[in-house]
């Protein structure tokens, strides 16, 4: 089966700092990257996506940036706030159907 | 639409009782999904349904867990026996399919088994 993981498992940055989490899968036939937030005792959210015809993709402080040929996609956050802080997840599309598997999770702590 | 609706969001029970729990995806949905989440196992998917068809099975963690889908609009996930190490917190979620995969999360249900 295809196999998730997320580097790093823990960060922790000052308000205002950029961050960086990558995601490494090992299913070359892969074509959806996304991204999910998930805030305590909330449900995961997703945050930002990328399909596999698309290199990068930004939305405000958030990209994502991909490459299929390592098979590795990125999640970058600009200009961190504390309300960044969160656990976050990337899930690769896996198979032919809609099924995603998650990472891990990075829990990303923003000091102020 | 109101989104993913899970119920109950907290059940406590003690070992050896039955569970169920139960789901309702955002209507036009073809994907339904659940998911366990622990802090030692993170996020798990456990089943899948497409049109209400189980597709994967394979994380149902054993022949007590069974799930089930009678129609677009409901789904169940049921423990029998429930055991300590099967308290955690439950997410439905559900997508649209090849025009989205992005997939809604429902709240939640968290279990505690005693």
């Amino acid at each position: 089966g295809e196999n998730v993981e997320q580097h790093p498992s823990t960060l922790s940055v000052q308000e205002g700092d950029s961050a960086v989490i990558k995601c490494t899968y090992s299913d070359s036939a892969s074509n959806y990257f996304p991204w999910y937030k998930q805030e305590l005792g909330k449900r995961p959210q997703l945050i930002i996506d990328i399909r596999s015809n698309v290199g990068e993709k930004k939305d405000q402080r958030i990209a994502v940036t991909l490459n299929k040929t390592a098979k590795h996609f990125s999640l970058h956050i600009t200009e961190t706030q504390p309300e960044d802080s969160a656990v976050y997840f990337c899930a690769p599309k896996w198979g032919s159907q809609g099924n995603l598997i998650f990472g891990k999770g990075t829990k990303l702590s923003v000091k102020p | 639409d109101a989104g993913v609706i899970q119920s109950p969001r907290h059940e406590v029970t003690e070992m050896g009782q039955e569970v169920t729990l139960r789901c309702k995806p955002i209507s036009g949905h073809d994907y339904l999904f659940w998911y366990r989440q622990t802090m030692m196992r993170g996020l798990e998917l456990l089943i899948y349904f497409n049109n209400n068809v189980p597709i994967d099975d394979s994380g149902m963690p054993e022949d007590r867990f069974s799930a089930k889908m009678p129609n677009a609009s409901f789904s169940t996930l049921k423990i029998q026996p429930s055991e300590p190490r099967d308290s955690a917190v439950y997410f439905c979620a559900s997508s649209l399919g090849v025009t989205s995969y992005e997939q809604y999360f429902g709240p939640g249900t968290r279990l505690t088994v005693t």
